[in-house]
């Protein structure tokens, strides 16, 4: 099956630097790609995602790329602000199958 | 729209003791998951259900019992407890199609002495 591994598992950056998370996947068919933030107590919530046949998305101060040749794909983060602090979550689906195989997740610390 | 909703909040359990995790969803989707989050370890799918009557094994099943008799309710029974099954667990919904986005429920935490 799937394996989808993400690192690094902590990051602290100072408030206004840019984050980066990265995730490798295993099954070359997984074409969805999805990105969630979870907020202490709080269940996990998509912020972005990606398919197979897009090389990158953006949203105000957040965007994803996916080499799909390297099966890896990564979150950027720009402009941090201390709200952004909480844990990350990629995941990694395939047509037909619509489980989601999630990271190990990043922890994110902005320190003001 | 509550959207997805898990109760109990918190639940501490003796080893061999049942219960059940209970999840409901207002936004009239078809799928239903589970899953179990453990630290270090992201979120692994327990049991899923693409519709009413419907339900399947995910990646971690063991120990684990699911029904769907409705669209909007999809519990979650735990058999005999066990100490490894102390987790918190989130149940989640979306539209039909891959790709649909998946909405969480606050998470039930389980502890099993």
């Amino acid at each position: 099956g799937e394996n989808v591994e993400q690192h690094p598992s902590t990051l602290s950056v100072q408030e206004g630097d840019s984050a980066v998370i990265k995730c490798t996947y295993s099954d070359s068919a997984s074409n969805y790609f999805p990105w969630y933030k979870q907020e202490l107590g709080k269940g996990p919530q998509l912020i972005i995602d990606i398919r197979s046949n897009v090389g990158e998305k953006k949203d105000q101060r957040i965007a994803v790329t996916l080499n799909k040749t390297a099966k890896h794909f990564s979150l950027h983060i720009t402009e941090t602000q201390p709200e952004d602090s909480a844990v990350y979550f990629c995941a990694a689906s395939k047509t037909g199958r619509r489980a989601l195989t999630f990271g190990s997740g990043t922890r994110l610390q902005v320190q003001p | 729209n509550a959207g997805v909703t898990q109760t109990p909040k918190f639940q501490v359990l003796k080893t061999g003791q049942s219960m059940t995790l209970q999840c409901a969803q207002d936004m009239n989707h078809e799928y239903m998951s589970w899953y179990r989050q453990d630290p270090g370890m992201g979120l692994r799918l327990i049991h899923y259900s693409v519709g009413a009557g419907i339900t399947d094994q995910g990646e971690v099943p063991n120990g684990y019992n699911v029904s769907r008799s409705t669209t909007e309710d999809f519990p979650l029974r735990l058999l005999s407890a066990a100490p490894s099954q102390t987790s918190v667990y989130f149940c989640a919904s979306s539209l039909p199609g891959q790709g649909a986005e998946q909405y969480f429920g606050p998470g039930t935490r389980l502890t099993v002495t």
